[in-house]
């Protein structure tokens, strides 16, 4: 039982958007700015989306946005492209004792 | 550019304890810049933050895991290390080393990932 809630699957076709939701608690990510989003290949290592809910790191497409309201955050794909079709992970801190959990994660599919 | 491998058996006894090490390359394990940090991956299941530790040797284990848990840092091989006691066929998974990064809030580089199966 993951602590972050995630819908298990988005679709969309070519160019279209789609965003995943991240719903959480005021212990994690409503509590602190530090929501991150991993991209999943499949065989792959998860690789770093977004961090601190809105930066993306050097080298992701601009198309990948994040942004959060209250205990929920999202990811939002603009421009979906074949090569965005991937599972995604959200996390955030929470706290010195629990520190570290992740959403359930959502299978994005590129119709 | 920080380069992380997990390295152990893929094959672990049931109620043995599982030991990995994460080899990093391209930065210093006494970087105040990083925590390092184990998370695993069952078949076909999501990720879990199993803990994470700090270049002074901190410690932030997942509660549900703390009781069987230890992670290490071995400063002068740049290496970090993990250890399960009394695995079950529910410790079956991916195991991969990653580097917190930030405020120690997000797993910035990640290593290539190493199946372990708990198998009696």
């Amino acid at each position: 039982q993951s602590a972050l809630t995630q819908p298990r699957s988005v679709s969309g076709s070519p160019g279209q958007s789609v965003t995943i939701s991240c719903t959480g608690t005021s212990s994690n990510v409503g509590g602190y700015d530090y929501v991150s989003w991993y991209q999943q290949l499949p065989g792959k290592a998860p690789k770093l989306m977004i961090f601190d809910v809105s930066e993306r790191p050097s080298g992701v497409p601009d198309r990948f946005s994040g942004s959060k309201s209250g205990n929920t955050a999202s990811l939002t794909i603009s421009g979906l492209r074949a090569e965005d079709e991937a599972d995604y992970y959200c996390s955030s801190y929470a706290g010195t004792y629990t520190y570290y959990v992740f959403g359930s994660g959502t299978r994005v599919t590129v119709l | 550019q920080l380069q992380l491998q997990e390295s152990g058996p893929g094959l672990v006894n049931t109620s043995a304890t599982l030991s990995l090490t994460c080899t990093v390359s391209g930065g210093s394990i006494g970087s105040s810049s990083y925590y390092w940090a184990w998370i695993r991956q069952p078949p076909g299941k999501g990720l879990e933050y199993i803990g994470s530790i700090s270049n002074s040797g901190s410690t932030y284990d997942n509660p549900s895991l703390k009781s069987r848990l230890i992670i290490s840092l071995h400063t002068s091989k740049n290496q970090f290390s993990l250890k399960l006691f009394g695995v079950t066929a529910a410790d079956t998974a991916v195991y991969y080393c990653a580097s917190l990064e930030g405020s120690g809030t997000y797993l910035g580089g990640w290593g290539q990932g190493t199946m372990v199966t708990v198998s009696s």
